[in-house]
């Protein structure tokens, strides 16, 4: 596609519950990243995929936080058991090569109740 | 560990008048990269500029200039002509050479008045 596409746009979710959201990057985009914008605040890393190499997840708040991304392609941010403080608009980009050609996603904005 | 800060949380700016945005960094690496991003209510970050730490020269872009300070560690952005446009979150942003994440400061909310 022409943009990174992310789904849903919005999402609430009851407190204990898992949610997943999705990142469409641009086509032929080798690397791909998670951040989390916390209200007031600005964007935290959460993973990077960079082709077939292992994933740097080093941002990842805790083990209830998983991303996978299925054929070089399409990533999926996996939270299970939901807490109100993972409330935050989660925002996805993808990159050709390094930080050039760097394009965010208009985000999921997720809140949890 | 790198830490970017901006000690201006609003900001408002009249209509075809100048503004400057802050942005101060702390790293120890010797080169790296600045940013400065835009945020419309469109929640989708937008590049407003880049410099390169190991160019001396302020990177320009049309209304947009940066003053970069490398001894200081200061990076700001000045808006010239501002435009209703121009009104948006402003993020200022770290990365260094061959990384792969940003580093951002919290936040600039800038209002442009007709």
């Amino acid at each position: 596609g022409a943009g990174v596409s992310q789904s849903p746009s919005n999402k609430v979710t009851e407190k204990g519950k898992d949610v997943e959201l999705r990142c469409d990057p641009i086509s032929g985009h080798t690397a791909l990243y998670w951040y989390r914008q916390s209200l007031g605040q600005g964007l935290e890393f959460l993973i990077y995929f960079q082709g077939n190499s292992a994933p740097d997840k080093s941002g990842l708040p805790s083990d209830r936080f998983s991303a996978e991304r299925t054929g070089g392609s399409v990533s999926t941010l996996t939270i299970q058991r939901t807490q109100q403080e993972d409330s935050a608009v989660y925002l996805c980009a993808s990159s050709l090569e390094g930080l050039y050609g760097y394009t965010f996603g208009s985000g999921t904005r997720l809140t949890v109740v | 560990a790198q830490t970017v800060t901006q000690s201006q949380p609003e900001m408002s700016v009249q209509e075809a008048e100048t503004v400057t945005l802050s942005c101060t960094y702390d790293t120890s690496e010797s080169n790296y990269y600045l940013f400065w991003y835009k945020q419309p209510p469109s929640r989708q970050m937008i590049l407003v500029i880049r410099q390169e730490a190991y160019k001396q020269q302020n990177a320009t872009e049309n209304r947009f200039s940066v003053n970069f300070q490398k001894a200081a560690k200061s990076f700001s952005l000045k808006i010239s002509d501002s435009q209703l446009g121009d009104t948006a979150m402003y993020f200022c942003a770290f990365m260094k050479h061959r990384g792969n994440q940003f580093y951002f400061g919290t936040g600039t909310s800038l209002t442009v008045i007709p």
